[in-house]
């Protein structure tokens, strides 16, 4: 079965600097996607960065970049120049890429604090 | 609106009633998921459909729990004989693709369920 583990309930992080969330997961499958979502107080959840596990080039969406290590099964998060907005928690997930669901199994999360 | 739509976003029942909660996709989209989000935890996959076929129920918790989608667009979460331990958020996800990972999911705010 798929797991997917965050070892890091909380962090904190100073305005403008960087932080990095970990996150590992556990699949027989050889190709997957990685998602990291961020989840507000709004509940909503907002996806935030994806990468195809077949891709060896490391996903960046502006500020959010990942480091992807397929062998190691570990999927960080970056969050560069941290803003008071990205409080947020933060969720990684994965999804197979076929079959008769693409559903999203996610870690437990970590809660990201960004002090000014 | 463009969004997911889910209603109520708050339901208290008291343990034994029945209670219904609705999603509203977005408009054309083909697949459409119910996860449940336990206090301080990451949500977990309830069902699946694609249009109304209910392709994938394997994260329902019990028989009290039902999911329909009859025409294809707006679901309803059923959950019969409330239990405490179905406190819970209840949140509902769609996308336009009809079997693989590559599109994401968009997520509504959620119901946040209630049982006394």
């Amino acid at each position: 079965a798929q797991t997917v583990t965050q070892s890091q309930p909380e962090m904190s992080v100073q305005e403008a600097e960087t932080v990095t969330l970990s996150c590992t997961y556990d699949t027989s499958e050889s190709d997957y996607y990685l998602f990291w979502y961020k989840q507000p107080p709004s509940r909503q959840m907002i996806l935030v960065i994806r990468q195809e596990a077949y891709k060896q080039q490391n996903a960046t969406e502006n500020r959010f970049s990942v480091n992807f290590q397929k062998a190691a099964k570990s999927f960080s998060l970056k969050i560069s120049d941290s803003q008071l907005g990205d409080a947020a928690m933060y969720f990684c997930a994965y999804s197979i890429i076929f079959g008769n669901t693409d559903k999203l199994i996610f870690g437990t999360g970590t809660r990201l604090q960004v002090f000014p | 609106g463009a969004g997911v739509s889910q209603s109520p976003r708050y339901k208290v029942a008291k343990r034994g009633q029945d209670v219904a909660l609705r999603c509203d996709p977005i408009s054309g989209h083909v697949s459409l998921f119910w996860y449940q989000q336990a206090l301080g935890q990451g949500p977990e996959f309830l069902t699946y459909f694609q249009n109304e076929a209910q392709l994938d129920k394997s994260g329902l918790p019990s028989d009290r729990f039902f999911a329909e989608r009859p025409e294809g667009s707006v679901s309803t979460l059923k959950i019969q004989r409330t239990q405490q331990e179905d406190s819970a958020v209840y949140l509902c996800a769609s996308s336009p693709n009809t079997g693989n990972g590559f599109q994401p999911q968009h997520f509504g705010d959620g119901t946040r369920l209630s049982i006394l």
